[in-house]
């Protein structure tokens, strides 16, 4: 088992609706975990991160984070054309400071259909 | 506040050289991570510096390599360069709470 899974995609959401980017982990210690965007030929750009369970929200974007199901969440509103990217979950393995490492899923490629 | 640099942009290499890539992180940011991005395995963690200090690694051969230096710049060097190293190579400069990716730089081994 991978120790970050995702739908690798495409997802395709048409302008306006909500698309829902999902992520497993395996690692029942992870402390941390963080959604980045990433287009094409571009680098990772973080979006948000959430540490405790339920709902963080930022903009259009709200994180999820169910610990007990090892599951984590993004959801983006009003899906705009721009919102077409990649997006790739990462987890902090590791809950000590000093011995963290971020390990990412292999993203979900998401498209906007105007 | 100025993001992550990282030099060269590209780069082309020949089987069997060496390449050194170089990453300067957010001004106070004392942690620097390096990770190869592929399209085959995605983005996979190659090793993590603090204070000059190897602090993590992930599971990559010896021929890949870091240091870090006093100002928080970090080299990443790889040497006798295989056709399956040609991929995006990223730096991320660590925060209190998470990492910035710097702009990447893409190596292609011939």
């Amino acid at each position: 088992q991978k120790e970050v899974e995702q739908n690798s995609g495409p997802l395709s959401v048409p302008e306006g609706a909500i698309a829902s980017l999902n992520c497993t982990y395996s690692d029942r210690g992870s402390q941390s975990f963080f959604w980045y965007r990433q287009y094409s030929g571009k680098s990772p750009e973080l979006i948000m991160f959430i540490y405790s369970n339920g709902d963080k929200e930022d903009g259009r974007f709200t994180a999820q984070l169910n610990k007990a199901s090892q599951y984590v969440s993004l959801l983006i509103r009003d899906s705009q054309p721009s919102d077409s990217a990649t997006y790739l979950c990462a987890v902090n393995i590791g809950s000590n400071f000093g011995n963290e490492k971020l390990t990412f899923g292999t993203g979900t490629r998401l498209t906007i259909i105007p | 506040k100025a993001g992550v640099t990282q030099t060269p942009r590209y780069l082309i290499k020949t089987r069997g050289q060496q390449v050194t890539l170089s990453c300067s992180p957010i001004s106070g940011h004392r942690s620097v991570s390096w990770y190869q991005q592929t399209p085959g395995q995605g983005l996979q963690f190659l090793f993590e510096y603090f204070s000059e200090t190897q602090r993590n690694k992930g599971n990559f051969p010896g021929r890949f390599s870091g240091r870090q230096f006093s100002n928080s710049r970090s080299e990443m060097n790889v040497s006798t360069l295989e056709l399956g190293d040609s991929a995006l190579y990223l730096c991320a400069s660590k925060g209190r709470d998470t990492q910035y990716f710097g702009p990447g730089t893409r190596l292609t081994v011939l």
